[in-house]
């Protein structure tokens, strides 16, 4: 198995609604991002998680809460977000030192 | 700083040879990667140079020159599919697992 996956693929959500972005890798990558994307723009890193641990966190609002419940998860808690939130999200990981990233198909959020 | 410069579009035509040049202005880095990226996609891994010299993987090769902080991404007889974004990004030294991504260049392929 050789990709990442995302759900949902697309999200619509009012700044009052709480929701949760997954990811899943079955490589043993040990290490997982994840970044945001507006469009014409780079990917923006947003958190990395190292062998299951939060590693960077690039000042991020604390209405995005990241969760790496083992080595093939992660999720990405959404609560209060705000019309600029909407972005294509992308997951991302590596087998190491993260100059090879595989990323997910991402997931388009519009936030209301 | 660190960042990293690509022009922001190019035009080619189907068939031809395309250079997309990345500078950069880092203190220093393990590699220089490269993305391509659809409208509508994901980016997928292109190629990674972690030495100075040419990488080729089929009809694209990649280029370092550290002593002149400068690499680029070359597209061999060029196709209409080929037509999307491509970023180059690196991995600074001393910041973990965090990579840096250029602003990325729109290559637009004719007929």
């Amino acid at each position: 198995d050789t990709e990442v996956t995302q759900t949902p693929k697309h999200l619509v959500m009012g700044m009052t609604n709480k929701k949760s972005l997954k990811c899943e890798q079955h490589m043993g990558h040990r290490a997982m991002y994840w970044y945001k994307q507006k469009a014409k723009k780079p990917p923006e890193l947003m958190f990395v998680y190292s062998y299951e641990k939060l590693s960077i966190n690039e000042s991020v609002p604390s209405r995005f809460s990241p969760e790496c419940p083992n080595s093939s998860l992660l999720n990405l808690h959404l609560h209060a977000l705000q019309p600029e939130d909407s972005a294509l999200y992308l997951c991302a990981s590596s087998p190491s030192g993260g100059e090879t990233q595989y990323f997910g198909p991402g997931t388009r959020l519009l936030v209301l | 700083g660190q960042s990293l410069e690509q022009p922001s579009e190019v035009t080619a035509v189907e068939g031809a040879i395309v250079q997309i040049n990345c500078t950069y202005q880092t203190s220093g880095f393990y590699g220089l990667s490269w993305y391509q990226q659809h409208d509508g996609g994901a980016p997928t891994f292109l190629s990674y140079n972690a030495l100075d010299g040419l990488e080729e993987t089929g009809r694209f090769s990649s280029f370092l020159s550290r002593s002149d902080s400068y690499g680029y991404l070359l597209l061999q007889e060029l196709q209409m599919k080929d037509s999307a974004s491509y970023f180059c990004a690196v991995r600074p030294h001393g910041g973990g697992f965090k990579t840096i991504f250029g602003a990325g260049t729109r290559l637009f392929v004719k007929a």
